[in-house]
């Protein structure tokens, strides 16, 4: 069973709407939860973090916390095409690793 | 600023060469990460440093060394390189966040593409 898993897609969503992407995780006791956008050919850049349950916003980005569910989601409103990327989650195990998912592509269409 | 920064960012090379990855922080993190990314595999950590001259295997050690003699500099050497070792390499840092709850932030160098022939 991997340990953070995620949809490949590719996820499409047409200019302006709100892409959705999820994220579940089986290690119970993990804290730290991480969004990372990645650019083809490019190295990943983190975009949002979350540690606590519920929400947390950024610009048109908001990430939410579900520990008990054990589930991250990364919601990007009003997308545009220049949001067209991988986007890893990432969950942090134990002595600061990161463990990543397979990454969601998302396409977004002019 | 200049973060994380990986050399050479193209290397092609032969089976059985000895070949080293350069990776240099100026954040002074204590944490250093090297991770390999394939398609249909993901990010997979090799090595990894929790500060001057220590280092632990990752989830795919094999075939690889690393030392870290100074916190700045973390490399990354294929001591007799195979062809399932191209791959894009990418160094990481741990910035270390103190509040409430402390976590840490992962930080990419821009990568290094490897191609064994």
């Amino acid at each position: 069973q991997k340990e953070v898993e995620q949809n490949s897609g590719p996820l499409s969503v047409p200019e302006g709407a709100i892409a959705s992407l999820n994220c579940t995780y089986s290690d119970r006791v993990s804290q730290s939860f991480f969004w990372y956008r990645q650019y083809s050919g490019k190295s990943p850049e983190l975009i949002m973090s979350i540690y606590s349950n519920g929400d947390k916003e950024d610009g048109r980005f908001t990430a939410q916390l579900n520990k008990a569910s054990q589930y991250v989601s990364l919601l990007i409103r009003d997308s545009q095409p220049s949001d067209s990327a991988t986007y890893l989650c990432a969950v942090e195990g134990n002595t600061g690793k990161l463990i990543f998912g397979q990454g969601t592509t998302l396409q977004v269409k002019p | 600023d200049a973060g994380i920064t990986q050399s050479p960012r193209y290397k092609i090379t032969e089976t059985g060469r000895q070949v080293t990855l350069m990776c240099h922080q100026t954040w002074s993190h204590s944490y250093m990460f090297w991770y390999r990314q394939d398609l249909g595999h993901g990010l997979r950590l090799i090595y990894y440093s929790a500060a001057a001259d220590i280092t632990d295997k990752g989830e795919v050690p094999d075939g690889y060394v690393v030392s870290r003699s100074k916190t700045e500099n973390f490399p990354l050497t294929l001591e007799s390189a195979t062809r399932s070792q191209t791959s894009v390499y990418f160094c990481a840092s741990n910035r270390r966040i103190r509040g409430g709850s402390s976590y840490n932030e992962q930080f990419f160098g821009p990568g290094t593409r490897l191609t064994v022939l």
